[in-house]
């Protein structure tokens, strides 16, 4: 059974950092990966999607790189901003099985 | 180009009262995925569906609750004699195909559902 895993469950940091999100999740015979990110008594936005046969996407600020044998992920934020307090999730799906898999999710404040 | 919709974005039910949440996912996209988010935990998959199949319901309690996508109209998540730990928000995602190929999961902006 597939274990998603996000640690730390919340981060603070000041305006202008960079800072980095981790996943892990248990079973790495994942098709893909995805980041997203939700805001309070919102739905999901997706931020990033990683093939199983990538090893690392980037979109604006946000990189996000895959270890399918060690059965990590991160999600690298540059120069963050205040907009970018959410909680963000990141969730796999497994083959032969099309649902995802989700964290628990990081509650990232970014303090102006 | 709509994302997915679903309605309503907020719904109140007594206890014993039935719920019909309504889903419809992108234009041209054939998959429906339910998830629900319970208070202070994360997302879990419910079920599965693709237009008048249900693929994988392993997550969908085995008791009141039902789903459906029929050939026209919205995929449907029905509760029936809802009960207060039914509160929550229910996800619908959509993906334009399925195996062996799952591609992206669109997800809609949810409904709410506060059982009184």
């Amino acid at each position: 059974k597939q274990e998603v895993t996000q640690i730390p469950a919340a981060l603070s940091v000041p305006e202008g950092e960079n800072l980095v999100l981790n996943c892990s999740f248990t079973d790495s015979a994942i098709y893909n990966l995805q980041w997203f990110r939700q805001d309070p008594g919102k739905g999901l936005t997706s931020l990033l999607l990683i093939q199983s046969s990538q090893r690392e996407q980037t979109s604006g600020r946000l990189n996000a790189s895959l270890d399918k044998s060690s059965g990590r992920s991160t999600l690298y934020i540059a120069a963050s901003q205040p907009g970018d307090s959410a909680t963000y999730l990141c969730a796999v799906t497994n083959f032969g099985n099309e649902k995802l898999t989700f964290g628990t999710g990081t509650r990232l404040t970014i303090i102006p | 180009n709509a994302g997915v919709m679903q309605n309503p974005r907020h719904l109140v039910r007594r206890r014993g009262q039935e719920a019909r949440l309504r889903c419809s996912p992108v234009k041209g996209h054939s998959h429906v995925y339910w998830y629900r988010q319970l208070p202070e935990e994360g997302l879990k998959f419910m079920v599965y569906l693709q237009k008048e199949n249900i693929i994988d319901e392993s997550g969908m309690p085995k008791e009141r609750f039902s789903a459906e996508f029929p050939k026209e109209g919205p995929s449907i998540l029905r509760i029936q004699q809802v009960v207060r730990g039914d509160s929550a928000a229910y996800f619908c995602a959509s993906s334009p195909a399925g195996p062996p190929f799952p591609y992206e999961q669109y997800f809609g902006p949810g409904t709410r559902l506060t059982v009184t």
